[in-house]
This record gives structure tokens, sequence and C-alpha cells, in this order.
């Protein structure tokens, strides 16, 4: 059972262009949630999703970030026209459908994302 | 549950002592609580659990504590060890699966 995959796991992109970050989630897991990193900095809660649903998107920008997990394929997390503030970490976490005594989040290694 | 552009406190130890982490979670609805390792240029990594309904839980070499009262949670390492420098990270989550996590704390063990 491979862990949560994430891809690219360094993307470089010029400002004003768009990223797209994967997310793949464990196998028969269909709650993804996203989080960002600065450096020397602590986790930051940005969207939490099921299949085809957005639950929580209190983390994400108003403007320029989306997020979207479709029935087929990994988790997206897309931020358009970017800027150098843009530049973290990102880190994908999956945990399963089912809400079990101990249901925890498996951690993806992360993109690292840097505006030029 | 969130922490905005905060720096991460820092804990220095000396190899073989024993370390105690702190972290206050923010929701007296959470029920379950984990904390995970987080090593330089990697993504956090599960280390300990505990539900609301214990207040001690223990592993190998790592103990949490859970104080619903006021709502805070420790980790203690035994014996610490090199490989233990890292970030270490407390998440509470709630009953919609909704994990949040604090600040984090800086572990550095000098040999």
């Amino acid at each position: 059972n491979a862990g949560v995959m994430q891809n690219p796991r360094h993307l470089v992109r010029r400002r004003g262009q768009e990223a797209r970050l994967r997310c793949s989630p464990m196998k028969g897991h269909s709650h993804v949630y996203w989080y960002r990193q600065l450096p020397e900095e602590g986790l930051k809660f940005m969207v939490y999703l099921q299949k085809e649903n957005i639950i929580d998107e209190s983390g994400m920008p108003k403007e320029r970030f989306s997020a979207e997990f479709p029935k087929e394929g990994p988790s997206i997390l897309r931020i358009q026209q970017v800027v150098r503030g843009d530049s973290a970490a990102y880190f994908c976490a999956s945990s399963p459908r089912v809400r079990g005594a101990n249901t925890e989040a498996f951690f993806g290694q992360g993109t690292r994302l840097t505006v030029v | 549950g969130e922490n905005v552009g905060l720096h991460l406190p820092t804990l220095s130890v000396q190899e073989g002592d024993n370390s105690i982490i702190n972290c206050a979670y923010s929701n007296s609805a959470s029920d379950y609580f984990i904390w995970y390792k987080q090593e330089s240029g990697k993504g956090p990594q599960f280390i300990i659990d505990i539900r609301s309904n214990m207040d001690k839980r223990q592993g190998q070499r790592v103990t949490v504590l859970l104080n619903k009262t006021v709502k805070h949670l420790s980790l203690q390492i035994a014996a610490t060890q090199p490989g233990d420098s890292a970030v270490y990270f407390c998440a509470e989550i709630l009953a919609g699966n909704q994990f949040y996590f604090g600040t984090g704390t800086s572990l550095t063990v000098i040999p």
C-alpha cells in the first residue's frame, strides 16, 4: 500500500504563472487535507476535501487558490498567477472514510514551490 | 486551532536526557489527538495518539499526557537521542475528521 504521493516534489514557477500540485491519497482514503508550511513555521491548514466535495476551505486565500478532489484521480491544489509570497512547502494528508477509533492522517512528502 | 505566521519555539536537550514538549489546543470538542514528528525536508509522521477519554498513553520511549481541564497536551521523550531532533506538532481532531495543528516545537538534541 503506497503512502500519500505528492508530485512534483519541487516546482519552480515565474511570477504570474500557474502552479498545479497533485496529491494521490492512500488507497481507501477519501479525506484529503492540504497544508502550507513556510520555512521555520508550523503547518497552516488550507482546505479539507472529500471526494467531489469541499468540506472546509476556511484556510484558503479567497483569490487565486482553488482545490478539488474529483471522483477519479488525484486531488489538485491550483494556484493562479503565483507571487513570491506563495513560495512554501505544501503538504497533503489523507485519512480513511470511516472515522474509527484511531483515525490518523498520513502525510505526503510535500511539494516545495519556489516562485522566481 | 491554527497559528498563522508564528515562528517555531525551540527546545534544546542533552542526549540521554528526557524531553517534554507542550501543546495547547483550542477546541474542547476535540476528541482525538495526535503527535507528529517532522524531520527536515520531510512530511510529518505519526508518533503517538490519545483519545479524549484517556489522560495518558505510553509508547516506545514516548508518553503523551492529556489535560482536558486546561486543554493541554504534552509529549515526553525518554532518553532523547540525536535522531529525535525534529519539529514536533500536536494535532487536535474534531468529530468531522478535521485536523488542526499546533505551532510546533523544534527539538534539538545536543550530543
